[in-house]
């Protein structure tokens, strides 16, 4: 199965800052079928980038995602005080689908 | 809007099924493109996918739990459910149901992308 590395584990910044997520896959994931994800402990997760760069609906445009092959970053310009909680990537190239154990973005 | 909603028994003893349900409002659980998912989440592995479900019945599972999952769904409820057999302490985990983008053909094996929509989770211990 393709094992997903993120980094760093936590992420201390201030609102306005930029936060840069990485995501390392242990091969290619087919397609850039990268995923990524938001969740705010005991709120449902929120799908954020899919196909490693397209912004889901309704997702504002400070969220970027970027890469290929074996690795890709999660882009969150100008930090908004809503947006601290750990964020997942996931792959969907290759079964079984992986998560990446999640950085912690905090104040 | 799309909501999901997961529901169980809130202690599971060791050895026995952990059984829950996802209630899905705002969209047809047969939509043709819509799959229908378990992923759980665990202090020791994080998120690990379970396994997903068409309306038609196909089911795709995680091969490291495939053998004591079995995933259903009930169309006049609008319902999808998931079954875990002989459980154990290492089954403790908050338990998610999702709507996941996927392609169906029929004859073929479906192609599974992004989770869309999540419900809030549900956390389930496993103790004795």
């Amino acid at each position: 199965e393709i094992v997903l590395t993120q980094s760093p584990g936590t992420l201390s910044l201030s609102p306005g800052e930029r936060a840069t997520l990485s995501c390392r896959a242990s091969q290619n994931v087919t397609v850039d079928y990268v995923a990524w994800y938001q969740h705010i402990r005991g709120q449902a997760p929120r799908l954020l980038i899919y196909g490693a760069s397209n912004r889901a609906t309704g997702i504002p445009d400070r969220f970027s995602g970027s890469g290929s092959g074996t690795d890709f970053t999660l882009t969150i310009n100008r930090l908004e005080p809503e947006d601290f909680a750990v964020f997942y990537c996931q792959q969907y190239g290759d079964s079984p689908l992986t998560f990446g154990g999640g950085t912690k973005v905090e104040i | 809007q799309l909501q999901l909603q997961e529901s169980g028994p809130g202690l599971v003893r060791p050895s026995e099924t952990l059984s829950l349900t996802c209630t899905v409002s705002g969209a047809s659980i047969s939509d043709v493109q819509s799959f229908w998912g378990w992923i759980r989440q665990t202090p020791g592995k994080g998120l690990e996918w379970i396994g997903t479900i068409h309306y038609t019945g196909l089911t795709n599972y995680n091969p490291s739990l495939e053998s004591r999952v079995t995933i259903s769904v009930d169309l006049s409820k609008n319902q999808f459910s998931l079954k875990l057999i002989s459980v154990t302490a290492a089954d403790t985990a908050v338990y998610f149901c999702a709507r996941q983008e996927g392609a169906y053909k029929e004859g073929y094996p479906a192609v599974l992308f992004s989770f869309v929509y999540w419900g809030q989770g549900t956390l389930v211990p496993v103790s004795s």
